[in-house]
């Protein structure tokens, strides 16, 4: 079975600009979890999708904003990036339904950085 | 809120020793708790989960113990091995629930021949 895939692995942008990253989840899952990954912050919630619904949502400001597609696949967007957004972006699928938690599996992520 | 924090930045430790990577949480209503390994260039994979009604739960040379009187959990690895070298992240699902989880800082484990 294929894991979590993000695309793309790699991204350099510019202070301003705005940027979309994309993460397949695995087959049959239909969470799909974000997470930002900095060497100050850590490992930080962003947000949950589950069945196109945003479930769950972290403490980041609204130039984050993400959206989930009928086939699970889901999309996170950056607007009026800031130097501060630069770091590795994660993105967990889980095959979990309801409110209960389920293992999730994370992707190798996309590392963006803003210049 | 609540909190995941881990008591080491860095561990080394010799191959084959053992290594002990700890781990500090704050809320006492925390009822399932995950251990990740994360190398370089990856995401966090998943090591070994352990429940609040349990004290320590056994995998493949790791074991995880739980001391919820203060609230407390380790990660012990036999007889670490250099692929073992990776950062090691304690993690609690929010009280919100979903899929949410609290990660801790990290501990990077550096094994040495």
């Amino acid at each position: 079975k294929a894991g979590v895939t993000q695309t793309p692995r790699y991204l350099i942008k510019t202070r301003g600009q705005q940027v979309t990253l994309s993460c397949s989840p695995i087959s049959g899952h239909r969470s799909v979890s974000w997470y930002q990954q900095t060497p100050g912050q850590g490992l930080q919630f962003l947000f949950e999708y589950f069945s196109e619904t945003q479930r769950n949502k972290g403490n980041f400001p609204g130039r984050f904003s993400g959206r989930q597609f009928s086939n699970s696949r889901s999309e996170m967007n950056v607007s009026t990036l800031e130097l501060g957004d630069s770091a590795l972006y994660l993105c967990a699928s889980s095959i979990a339904t309801g409110g209960i938690f389920g293992e999730q599996y994370f992707g190798p992520g996309t590392r963006l950085t803003v210049t | 809120g609540e909190s995941v924090g881990l008591h080491l930045p860095t561990l080394s430790v010799q191959e084959g020793d053992n290594s002990i990577i700890n781990c500090a949480y704050s809320n006492s209503a925390s009822d399932y708790f995950i251990w990740y390994k994360q190398e370089s260039g990856k995401g966090p994979q998943f090591i070994i989960d352990i429940r609040s009604n349990m004290d320590k739960r056994q995998g493949q040379r790791v074991t995880v113990l739980l001391n919820k009187t203060v609230k407390h959990l380790s990660l012990q690895i036999a007889a670490t091995q250099p692929g073992d070298s990776a950062v090691y992240f304690c993690a609690v699902p929010h009280e919100g629930g979903y899929n949410k989880l609290i990660f801790g800082a990290g501990t990077r484990l550096a094994v040495h021949p």
